[in-house]
């Protein structure tokens, strides 16, 4: 597509429930990455895929937050049994090897 | 580790003037880009500027430009002739190029522009 593409745009939750969240980058972009934004504060990063590459997901918060990228193009977040401290903005972001990054628009999550 | 700092929470400047917002970074790293980001208040993250280290001139883009002093391990954004359209949070970025290439992102610095 034109852009990098998230879904849901927003998403409400109770506290112990599961959530996923999507990711459809530029295609041709080699590099998918993912942020966590909270509110009024910066982006911090959570997890890199570079092509074929092992994902560097040293900023992965805790265990309870996986990511995965099939086929080289769409990436999943998961969180489990998500907690209150997890409401944030969640921003994906395409780039090719080199070069700047394009965001999408994020997924904004509420957990109740 | 690589880490960038915003001194300037927030800044103010009328409209049609120039602004300049402070970015230094650290790294140990010869090999790295630096990066400026808008975000309105709608949420989008939106890619201004960019700088290579090995770059000798400082990059332009438009109004804006990115005064980058590599021994004091700065890079400032430049905004000329501000709109009111600039009112953003603006964060600065940092990149390695090689190792880790995960943007490091500064706390940012809330710009409004005022008639």
């Amino acid at each position: 597509g034109a852009g990098v593409s998230q879904s849901p745009s927003n998403k409400v939750t109770e506290k112990g429930k599961d959530v996923e969240l999507r990711c459809d980058p530029i295609s041709g972009h080699t590099a998918l990455y993912w942020y966590r934004q909270s509110l009024g504060q910066g982006l911090e990063f959570l997890i890199y895929f570079q092509g074929n590459s092992a994902p560097d997901k040293s900023g992965l918060p805790s265990d309870r937050f996986s990511a995965e990228r099939t086929g080289g193009s769409v990436s999943t977040l998961t969180i489990q049994r998500t907690q209150q401290e997890d409401s944030a903005v969640y921003l994906c972001a395409s780039s090719l090897r080199r070069g700047p990054y394009t965001f999408g628009a994020g997924s904004r999550l509420t957990v109740l | 580790a690589q880490k960038i700092t915003q001194t300037q929470p927030g800044m103010f400047v009328q409209e049609k003037e120039a602004v300049t917002l402070d970015c230094t970074y650290d790294t140990s790293d010869q090999s790295y880009g630096l990066f400026w980001y808008k975000q309105p208040s709608s949420g989008e993250m939106i890619f201004l500027i960019y700088q290579g280290s090995y770059d000798e001139q400082n990059a332009t883009e438009g109004r804006y430009s990115l005064n980058f002093q590599k021994a004091r391990k700065s890079a400032n954004l430049v905004i000329s002739a501000s709109q009111l359209g600039d009112s953003a949070m603006y964060f600065c970025a940092m990149s390695l190029d090689t190792g880790r290439r995960a943007l490091t992102f500064g706390s940012g610095t809330r710009l409004q522009v005022q008639p």
